[in-house]
């Protein structure tokens, strides 16, 4: 039961390189959305997405790219890497349910920029 | 704009005793608060939510207690264990957009043997 799998866990960037943040969930889950928490702060909405195709911004987008190909995959891309970007990346999964609030975590991507 | 703010950063606790992380906030039209627990090193875990239009639940050990007067939550921990030292979060949603949390700053709760 493997819930949300993020990869890679850690990952050192120079200043302008481009990346992307695996985020796969085997729950079936409609709902999936991109989180990023920086020290002393709570987790700051990034990204989100209702159903494969469908995707949204959130409170912090600007410098992300999201895509919802399937309803399982749910990657972030940095285009250009930059020093503010250094975070804890976390991805998280949830039903289509209005009475069920319970959202699964992956357990994090740690991103230096440098 | 919206948010969802914290009294305390931290609490420390004696195993065996109860805790109580408290939390405001402040957009009224949220339909649900959720409360997560987050390990060092690991992602958040949900722990227990509340209605609005309820005022209290109870969970195993934890009760959430909802006061729509001052906009104010607050999570019960009975009988803390030293497993239960984490950070805590409140969270809120609107609209069932359970894809859509604002999350507090969080309280960092530390139990000692």
């Amino acid at each position: 039961n493997a819930g949300v799998t993020q990869t890679p866990k850690f990952q050192v960037l120079k200043t302008g390189q481009s990346m992307t943040l695996q985020c796969a969930q085997d729950m079936n889950h409609e709902y999936m959305s991109w989180y990023r928490q920086d020290p002393g702060m709570g987790l700051r909405l990034i990204h989100y997405s209702v159903g494969a195709g469908i995707t949204d911004q959130g409170e912090v987008p600007n410098g992300y790219n999201v895509s919802r190909s399937t309803t399982e995959d749910f990657p972030l891309r940095l285009l250009s890497a930059a020093p503010s970007q250094t975070s804890v990346y976390f991805c998280a999964s949830s039903r289509d349910r209005p009475r069920n609030t319970e959202a699964f975590f992956g357990q994090g991507t740690r991103l230096t920029v440098v | 704009g919206e948010s969802v703010g914290l009294h305390l950063p931290t609490l420390s606790v004696q195993e065996g005793d109860n805790s109580i992380i408290n939390c405001a906030y402040s957009n009224s039209a949220s339909d649900y608060f959720i409360w997560y627990k987050q390990e060092s090193g690991k992602g958040p875990q949900f722990i227990i939510d509340i209605r609005s239009n309820m005022d209290k639940r109870q969970g195993q050990r934890v009760t959430v207690l909802l006061n729509k007067t001052v906009k104010h939550l607050s999570l019960q921990i009975a009988a803390t264990q030293p497993g239960d030292s984490a950070v805590y979060f409140c969270a809120e949603n609107s609209g069932g957009s359970n894809y859509k949390l604002t999350f507090g700053k969080g309280t960092l709760l530390t139990v000692n043997p």
